[in-house]
């Protein structure tokens, strides 16, 4: 159990679908950021939300993403009109500590477009 | 932005003997440096960290370096066991949003 609770953890669908991810902080915690993984690859930062106001955006974030965290609790991420080169690792992180900028991340959801 | 550099991307060695993965870092106003493992189908768990007024940290088996005159910092794991296997990413933070630039990532194998 890392903390971070991210659903699904596999997803499949087909090129031009919408789909949607969820992540589920266990406790409050003001910063939640998304990455995106590919393979080989380090994560790349997308987003970031302190409390409930997405304060920073990647260019790696498209049109086509948007990301919500309507309470400052759980947050989505969606992806409207899916290509292939969406298909990576989708990793949602927490602050981990007052003491340190360290992150905790979940165990991810792994798209794959087709 | 932010660029990290890591090196080796593999590396290999026997059981009990030392690893030694090496970053560097292009902005000198980045202040904080974790270091992440990673093993199959799980996201990254964070290892150690340092923060840039450090030059130095231990954590058993774990040290962390950092040379901010070189924008360099690396991980060293002595006594190395098959549990180490996995890959490990350096990153470096920066700006308000003390977001994360990971390095490309070191896949150590830890042979018996």
């Amino acid at each position: 159990d890392t903390g971070v609770s991210q659903d699904p953890r596999h997803k499949i669908t087909k090129r031009g679908q919408n789909v949607t991810f969820r992540c589920d902080p266990i406790s409050e915690h003001n910063r939640l950021y998304w990455y995106r993984q590919t393979l080989g690859q380090g994560p790349e930062f997308l987003t970031y939300f302190q409390n409930e106001a997405q304060l920073e955006k990647s260019r790696l974030l498209s049109d086509r993403f948007s990301a919500e965290r309507p309470k400052g609790s759980f947050s989505t991420l969606e992806i409207q009109r899916t290509e292939q080169g969406d298909s990576a690792m989708y990793l949602c992180a927490i602050g981990a500590g007052v003491r340190t900028y360290g992150y905790t991340f979940g165990s991810g959801t792994r798209l794959t477009v087709v | 932005g932010e660029n990290v550099e890591q090196h080796p991307s593999t590396l290999s060695v026997q059981e009990g003997d030392s690893a030694v993965i090496k970053c560097t870092y292009s902005d000198s106003a980045s202040n904080y440096f974790p270091w992440y493992k990673q093993e199959l189908g799980k996201g990254p768990q964070l290892i150690i960290d340092i923060r840039s007024n450090v030059g130095e940290k231990k954590d058993q088996r774990i040290a962390v370096t950092l040379n901010k005159t070189a924008k360099h910092f690396s991980l060293h794991i002595t006594e190395t066991q098959p549990e180490d296997s996995a890959v490990y990413f350096c990153a470096a933070v920066t700006g308000t949003a003390s977001k994360l630039t990971f390095g490309t990532g070191t896949r150590l194998q830890v042979t018996l």
